[in-house]
C-alpha cells in the first residue's frame, strides 16, 4: 500500500501570511498532485509533477506554488493566503506507467 | 455537463443488505478508479480497472468501456462501509483524473 503523508494535518492561518503544506510518498511514485476538495466542487487539481524538479499547473493553480526538490517530496505554497483558500488540501501520488491514485490523509486549512 | 455522473448521489441501507452504485462516463476512457471516503474525511482507492471485474472481500467493481459505465457492489454492507463513493477516469488521450460528484452511501444497523 502507498504511503503518502501530509504536514501539517491542521493549519490556521491569517489573510496575507505564507502556508506551505508538505507531503511526503515512501513508494518512489513518479508522479504526485496537490488537490483540493470543497463542498459543492468536489476535488480539483491545483499543481502536479512527473519527477523531482517538475511542477505544471493543474486546473485551479491561481494563488499556489509548488516545489517538488525531490522524487519523494512535494509542497504546495500560499505565498499571501486569502480567505478563499479556506479548504481541505490532499495530495496523491500514482506511478507514471497506470496512474492509480493514493492519497495523503489530508490537511485542512482555514484563512481567518 | 457531467463527464463522469454518479448514481444515486445518496443511498442509505440497512446493514447485511447488497447495493450497486453507478458511475457513467460521457468520455471516451480506458480505466477508471473507485475510492472511498470515509468519515473522518480520508480517501482510500478501492479499485483500479481496466475492461472488466475485480473483487475484493464484499466489493466487486466492474467496467464496461463500450457501453461507458462502471459499477461498484457491495454485498453484506457493514457500518465502517459508510462514506462517500468516488469514481474517476482520465478522459482519451489525457492523464488527469475526472472526479465523479459522489454517491454519499449510509449504513444503519
Amino acid at each position: 500500500e502507498a504511503a503518502v503523508t501530509q504536514s501539517p494535518r491542521n493549519k490556521v492561518a491569517v489573510t496575507g501570511g505564507k502556508v506551505t503544506l508538505s507531503c511526503n510518498q515512501t513508494n518512489n511514485h513518479n508522479n504526485m498532485y496537490w488537490y483540493r476538495q470543497d463542498t459543492g466542487h468536489g476535488l480539483r487539481l491545483i499543481h502536479y509533477s512527473y519527477g523531482a524538479g517538475s511542477t505544471e499547473k493543474g486546473d485551479i493553480p491561481d494563488g499556489y506554488k509548488a516545489s517538488r526538490p525531490s522524487q519523494e517530496n512535494f509542497s504546495l505554497i500560499l505565498e499571501l493566503a486569502t480567505p478563499s483558500q479556506t479548504s481541505v488540501y490532499f495530495c496523491a501520488s500514482a506511478t507514471a506507467n497506470t496512474g492509480q491514485l493514493y492519497f495523503g490523509e489530508g490537511s485542512k486549512l482555514t484563512v481567518l | 455537463g457531467d463527464q463522469v455522473k454518479q448514481s444515486p448521489s445518496a443511498l442509505s441501507l440497512q446493514e447485511g443488505t447488497n447495493s450497486a452504485l453507478r458511475c457513467n462516463f460521457s468520455i471516451a476512457t480506458t480505466t477508471v478508479q473507485w475510492f472511498l471516503q470515509n468519515p473522518r474525511g480520508s480517501l482510500m482507492n478501492l479499485f483500479y480497472l481496466v475492461p472488466g471485474t475485480k473483487e475484493n472481500g464484499r466489493l466487486k467493481s466492474t467496467f464496461n468501456s463500450k457501453e461507458s459505465y462502471s459499477t461498484l457492489h457491495i454485498r453484506d454492507a457493514q457500518l465502517e462501509d459508510s462514506g462517500t463513493y468516488f469514481c474517476a477516469a482520465p478522459s482519451s488521450g489525457s492523464w488527469q483524473l475526472i472526479f465523479g460528484s459522489g454517491t454519499q452511501l449510509t449504513v444503519m444497523p
